[in-house]
């Protein structure tokens, strides 16, 4: 696709439950990015995928959250048993390649809501 | 640790106005810093990216200034237009790594 795909755009979900937000990145980016953007916190940087090599998961605020990327491309963030405090919108992002020199091009992000 | 601070949070001004945004952070080694645009409900739209070894960089109306020394980098808008009314970040990158840091944003809104 032309940019970076995130889906769903908006999700509602119960305070317990299970949720999986996806991104899709442009097409031949080896980098993606997931980052969240809260009201209070601004925005966090959370994972980064980089080719074949292991992720950077620093960013995680807790282990109810992961993220997989199969196959070079997609990737699936999930955060298992969702509680109020994860309401925020998740943003993904892409890159050429993993050098920081490399502009970042986000997605529109998920816009999560634990009630 | 890299921190980056934007002030003022908000700023409101008539249509026609030359701006700058400044934007602050702790970390002199940094290497680059970018700008951002965000409209509501939207994701980021990068507008420009300044290398350490740059002092500025221009598309349009826009020019973006990075001075290590000081800390600070400035994003100047010319002629501003209400279509400018957005949400600017600016963030750069945690140590020697590809994560960004950003700052909280500053809204804009420029007045018909």
């Amino acid at each position: 696709g032309a940019g970076v795909s995130q889906s769903p755009s908006n999700k509602v979900t119960e305070k317990g439950k299970d949720v999986e937000l996806r991104c899709d990145p442009i097409s031949g980016h080896t980098a993606l990015y997931w980052y969240r953007q809260s009201l209070g916190q601004g925005l966090e940087f959370l994972i980064y995928f980089q080719g074949n090599s292991a992720p950077d998961k620093s960013g995680l605020p807790s282990d109810r959250f992961s993220a997989e990327r199969t196959g070079g491309s997609v990737s699936t963030l999930t955060i298992q048993r969702t509680q109020q405090e994860d309401s925020a919108v998740y943003l993904c992002a892409s890159s050429s390649s993993g050098g920081a020199g490399n502009i970042q091009y986000f997605g529109a992000g998920t816009r999560l809501s634990v009630l | 640790k890299q921190e980056v601070t934007q002030i003022p949070a908000a700023l409101s001004v008539p249509e026609g106005e030359n701006l700058v945004l400044n934007c602050s952070f702790t970390d002199s080694a940094i290497y680059n810093l970018q700008w951002f645009r965000q409209d509501p409900g939207k994701g980021l739209t990068s507008l420009l990216l300044i290398q350490s070894s740059q002092r500025e960089q221009t598309s349009g109306r826009l020019n973006a200034s990075l001075d290590k020394s000081s800390g600070r980098s400035t994003l100047y808008i010319a002629a501003s237009q209400p279509g400018d009314s957005a949400t600017y970040l600016c963030a750069g990158p945690q140590g020697g790594s590809e994560k960004l840091v950003f700052g909280k944003g500053m809204k804009l809104t420029v007045n018909p």
